[in-house]
């Protein structure tokens, strides 16, 4: 199985801050990397998909960049709304994997 | 409107068997993949397998291979998750989820169940 794994486990920000996410895949994964965020009782929610591509209705502040073994999330100005916990998922092969999660948090 | 509907939150004890379910609507339930994702009291996500309700085509994760069975019901619209035999760790949220692209098992999971909270208790 391919490990994804993502840092920092957690972060502390603030509203209008630049947030960087990054997850690492164990081998190449193309660009079959997906973002999702989920708040506290929540399902999670789908974010980006294949890297860089951003989900429908998802704000444009939300972006992805990588390919290969490395990837990286992006908020560009932090809002209240977007205290929450940020999954990545390899979607290259099966059975598909996430990160362990990174909370950001005030 | 697109959605996956689960069952509710159950309360069982050790030992018990246990049948959830995952109903979907708004889209041809046949012909898209219906994962279930696992999530431990205050962890991550864990993909534990996934049907194609048009034949019934399951794939499991091997960690929870021979643990859970999934199943689907086309007729219906519904997908299930079952226990023979609960333990105590099994106490978790369960989601179903729906990929984005017709036919694919891997891809991003576009549509996702509202969970369904087991909690295994004596």
């Amino acid at each position: 199985d391919i490990q994804m794994t993502q840092s920092p486990p957690s972060l502390s920000a603030s509203v209008g801050d630049r947030v960087t996410i990054t997850c690492r895949a164990s081998q190449s994964i193309r660009s079959y990397l997906n973002w999702y965020q989920q708040k506290p009782g929540k399902a999670p929610k789908l974010l980006i998909y294949v890297a860089s591509t951003l989900q429908s209705g998802v704000p444009s502040r939300f972006s992805g960049s990588g390919s290969g073994t490395d990837f990286t999330l992006t908020i560009s100005s932090l809002q209240p709304e977007d205290f929450a916990t940020y999954y990545c998922q390899q979607s290259s092969s099966a059975p598909v994997t996430f990160g362990g999660g990174t909370k950001v948090e005030v | 409107e697109v959605q996956l509907v689960q069952s509710g939150a159950e309360v069982k004890k050790p030992g018990e068997s246990l049948k959830i379910s995952c109903k979907g609507s708004g889209y041809s339930f046949p012909t898209y993949w219906i994962a279930w994702v696992r999530q431990l009291p205050g962890r991550g996500l864990e993909w534990m397998g996934i049907i194609y309700p048009g034949d019934s085509d399951t794939r499991y994760s091997q960690s929870f291979q021979g643990q859970v069975s999934i199943s689907a019901d086309k007729s219906i619209s519904t997908a299930y998750l079952q226990w023979s035999s609960l333990k105590a760790s099994d106490t978790a949220m369960y989601y179903c989820a729906r990929p984005r692209i017709v036919g694919t098992g891997t891809d991003a999971f576009e549509i996702w169940g509202q969970g369904t909270l087991v909690t295994v208790s004596a």
